[in-house]
């Protein structure tokens, strides 16, 4: 299976500020997910990172707040932006296709005081 | 939209004895389910993934059945141990790969 890896492992955030969260795979893979999961709740997915092209969005997330890139087939960036405490919440990128299939991030805490 | 569902939410055992964790899907129409494993605070581990057309998938200890027809998949943990005290998380995955996951179940092994 595909070693994926991501950072920050955590972090402790401001009101307002930003945060980027780094996603690497170790080899190619065919799609990138961002999810979410709030506290005491299950995984909610963000968007579907396209390689380059604009992500693609769920009901409930945009673009404006959870802005994506994805350069190539191994990386993806996730960013949330203006963050308040709500968006408190271990952020997971998921890689599908290649050696990988629901293959996940060890995830990204966030902290919004 | 689809709708996962896993029961019982928590579960506490005693060494020794066998898990049973069920999961059921609104919509039959997925390509396969997944069974993940989550530590406090961690990312996702994989534990089985059983595709639409299989009935059942063994790993060591686990099992995983599939009724694809009645929505419903249970996972078997046999003879558990503390070391097995996690959330378990069923997720669906259509033809898009989108996963839906259930809330989970938290089962506490007592030694």
């Amino acid at each position: 299976s595909a070693v994926i890896s991501q950072k920050p492992s955590r972090d402790i955030c401001q009101r307002g500020t930003s945060l980027t969260i780094q996603c690497q795979v170790d080899s190619q893979v065919t799609m990138m997910f961002w999810y979410r999961q709030q506290p005491g709740q299950s995984l909610t997915l963000i968007a579907t990172a396209n390689q380059g092209s604009e992500a693609t969005y769920e009901s409930g997330f945009v673009i404006d707040k959870f802005p994506i890139s994805r350069p190539n087939l191994t990386f993806s960036t996730l960013t949330v932006s203006n963050m308040s405490p709500e968006d408190s919440s271990i952020y997971l990128c998921s890689v599908e296709g290649g050696r990988a299939l629901g293959s996940f991030g060890p995830g990204t805490r966030l902290t919004v005081l | 939209k689809q709708e996962v569902t896993q029961i019982p939410a928590a579960l506490s055992v005693p060494e020794g004895e066998n898990l049973v964790l069920n999961c059921s899907f609104t919509d039959s129409a997925i390509y396969n389910l997944q069974w993940f494993r989550q530590d406090p605070g961690k990312g996702l581990t994989s534990l089985l993934l059983i595709q639409s057309s299989q009935r059942e998938q063994t790993s060591g200890r686990l099992n995983a059945s599939l009724d694809k027809s009645s929505g419903r998949s249970t996972l078997y943990i046999a003879a558990s141990q503390p070391g097995d005290s996690a959330t378990y998380l069923c997720a669906v995955r259509p033809n898009d790969y989108k996963l839906s996951f259930g809330a989970g179940t938290t089962v506490t092994v007592r030694a």
